[in-house]
């Protein structure tokens, strides 16, 4: 069964630092291009970052430019989404997205003081 | 980016009729490799999304086969037959053609 699991979600104060983890099971996870994809509270999916399968291409949408970083790791079979100098707007469910198809749950990032 | 327009944005259906849901593209999603990956997701309420469709028409695994895709080029449609209550939850075209984008989702209600 194809299965992606996040973590490192949690509550941060603006201006804070966090980095989200995403490991893959029942599939290799540099065989396909991934992405970060986020969830506002009532609100529709936004693209946050994406990586070619060899990691030799990264793209982030314009509002997280120079704050968050993609990353992978494929000895673990992990993707990885550093986050800097967060903002009250970055509140969302973030999932890990294969274009294989596979979904994580979801770890939840709240920026609140 | 390529935009993604999905309509309507809510549909009420009654248990057992059909919906069908729209997904108009900025662009061609065909790719250079001759293939076009519109997908069709699922997100029941409180729950993340699910991959239903994928390259237009083809199932994921365990998807009923009430649901089907169709369409070509910058126009594709989402159809879900015989209405059932689990269908309940909002519906998003996906393009991973050129990067990632997503539509506005369609919000499937029972009337």
């Amino acid at each position: 069964e194809l299965q992606l699991v996040e973590s490192g979600g949690g509550l941060v104060q603006p201006g804070g630092s966090l980095r989200l983890s995403c490991t893959a099971s029942g599939f290799t996870l540099s065989s396909y291009w991934m992405s970060w994809v986020r969830q506002a509270p009532g609100k529709g999916l936004e693209r946050v970052a994406n990586m070619k399968e060899d990691g030799s291409e990264k793209y982030y949408v314009d509002s997280v430019k120079g704050r968050f970083t993609i990353s992978r790791d494929n000895a673990k079979n992990s993707m990885y989404l550093e986050m800097n100098s967060l903002r009250a707007e970055d509140t969302a469910v973030y999932y890990c997205v294969s274009h294989g198809g596979a979904w994580g749950q979801g770890t939840l990032v709240t920026v609140s003081s | 980016d390529i935009v993604l327009t999905q309509t309507p944005l809510s549909s009420p259906v009654t248990p057992g009729q059909s919906a069908s849901i729209s997904c108009r593209s900025s662009q061609s999603l065909v790719h250079s490799d001759g293939n076009t990956y519109l997908n069709w997701l699922q997100q029941r309420p409180g729950q993340p999304p699910r991959l239903l469709i994928y390259e237009i028409s083809k199932r994921f695994s365990g998807v009923p086969d009430r649901f089907s895709g169709s369409g070509a080029g910058t126009d594709f449609t989402l159809k879900i037959s015989r209405v059932e209550a689990e269908d309940v939850g909002v519906y998003y075209c996906m393009q991973v053609t050129q990067l990632l984008t997503f539509g506005g989702g369609t919000k499937v209600e029972i009337k």
